[in-house]
């Protein structure tokens, strides 16, 4: 069955270091999205992403926040300059429609130091 | 702003049982509302779904129940197993504005015990 594969499974950085998280999207769905998960809290919505373009963000999404398709397969999150609060998991989803179900990967750890 | 409220935490119940995992929400335009299922190391996994238009929807041992008028939602397991054990997300959409991006809660973690 496909999947959405997300790399690396966890990161470490230190507090003002940019990070890229990758993931791939399952090859046929055209909407992409990132949501995170702060332990014991709810799983946020970060940014949903469809035909090469933002289509929605949150209020966490700022400017320290950037999303990229670089090559039709890849679809990253990068934050610019990391803060102790971004700490989470970060998940990738990826749906065929505005209103199917999303398909998410594993996630991606973030500890910021 | 918790739109989407999952008040219990935690929930333990007995294989064969049933468990009922409950999910309150606050805006009224959301018209879809979806359970997910996450299970350690994994990325949550749709389970079930229902539309505004119905209250209740079924799916094998799966079975959620939607009241619109008291803005409340339950998920039903009938017979629970232990591999049922994870964590449930509720999640809705079709907000304000037409967003149909999913909001989701804090989610329950059920363990149901052999």
């Amino acid at each position: 069955e496909p999947e959405v594969t997300q790399t690396p499974s966890h990161q470490v950085t230190q507090m003002g270091q940019e990070v890229i998280l990758r993931c791939v999207p399952i090859s046929n769905h055209l909407y992409f999205y990132w949501y995170r998960q702060i332990l014991g809290q709810k799983v946020e919505f970060l940014v949903s992403f469809y035909n090469n373009e933002i289509s929605e963000k949150s209020e966490i999404f700022d400017d320290q926040f950037s999303v990229e398709r670089p090559d039709g397969s890849n679809f990253t999150l990068k934050i610019r300059s990391t803060k102790l609060e971004d700490s989470a998991m970060y998940f990738c989803a990826s749906s065929t429609g505005q209103v199917e179900k999303l398909f998410f990967g594993s996630g991606t750890q973030l500890s910021v130091l | 702003d918790q739109q989407v409220k999952q008040n219990s935490p935690s929930l333990s119940v007995q294989e064969g049982r049933i468990s009922i995992l409950n999910c309150d929400y606050t805006n009224s335009m959301f018209d879809y509302f979806l359970w997910y299922k996450k299970y350690p190391a994994e990325g949550p996994t749709f389970l079930i779904s229902i539309s505004s238009i119905k209250d209740k929807n079924e799916d094998g041992r799966f079975t959620v129940f939607l009241n619109k008028s008291a803005k409340h939602l339950s998920l039903h397991i009938v017979p629970s197993q232990p591999g049922d054990s994870a964590v449930y997300f509720c999640a809705a959409s079709g907000g304000s504005g037409g967003s149909y991006i999913p909001t989701f809660g804090r989610g329950t973690s059920l363990i149901v015990h052999p």
